[in-house]
């Protein structure tokens, strides 16, 4: 299966402690997307990237999260001094855009802060 | 329908019966509409989209009907099967990325 792969699934961690997830985008697809998604809402946007440029960042990403993604393939989302309100699913997608967003899921990774 | 809120919206069907999804939309210069699926512990699955340009596309089981009048979007699907108990996700397409509604579970009774 060549979709879009999250690491890890989940992860617990205390509040204060700095955590890092990885996505892999499907190998042709040139933007990456960054969602959060609490219980009972829909995915909100945080950031996407066009190849290993950083396009647009939402104002829900504030100063603690940083996104990376250095060879336009794989991508990272840190999250420093992690809060109890960060707890959230982080879905990362992947597109090869042609003028509209078709956007292909991961299965996300299950934030937990403690 | 989807809204707004805390409270995800339910829709109950019996198996065989067809279900609709109903779906309200802000921007009236959205052009791109998408419908997912998404199961739980999973992330959303792509079932179908549309252009605003079009005001009807059938998939497999699955019908899109967009009217841009009253900025309303529904996912029709047909013979509903106890694998289509999900939630369902309206979204539309901005200039760069996907705005997601909150949702509506549907549950198939067997």
């Amino acid at each position: 299966d060549t979709g879009v792969s999250q690491d890890p699934r989940h992860k617990i961690t205390k509040r204060g402690q700095n955590v890092t997830f990885r996505c892999d985008p499907i190998s042709e697809h040139n933007r990456l997307y960054w969602y959060r998604q609490t219980l009972g809402q829909g995915p909100e946007f945080l950031t996407y990237f066009q190849n290993e440029a950083q396009l647009e960042k939402s104002r829900l990403l504030s100063d603690r999260f940083s996104a990376e993604r250095p060879k336009g393939s794989f991508s990272t989302l840190e999250i420093q001094r992690t809060e109890q309100g960060d707890s959230a699913m982080y879905l990362c997608a992947s597109s090869f855009f042609t003028g509209n967003e078709k956007l292909f899921f991961g299965s996300g990774t299950q934030l937990s802060v403690l | 329908g989807e809204s707004v809120g805390l409270h995800l919206p339910t829709l109950s069907v019996q198996e065989g019966d067809n279900s609709i999804i109903n779906c309200a939309y802000s921007n009236s210069a959205s052009d791109y509409f998408i419908w997912y699926k998404q199961e739980s512990g999973k992330g959303p699955q792509f079932i179908i989209d549309i252009r605003s340009n079009m005001d009807k596309r059938q998939g497999q089981r699955v019908t899109v009907l967009l009217n841009k009048t009253v900025k309303h979007l529904s996912l029709q699907i047909a013979a509903t099967q106890p694998g289509d108990s999900a939630v369902y996700f309206c979204a539309e397409g901005g200039a760069n990325n996907l705005f997601f509604g909150t949702g509506t579970r549907l549950t198939v009774i067997p």
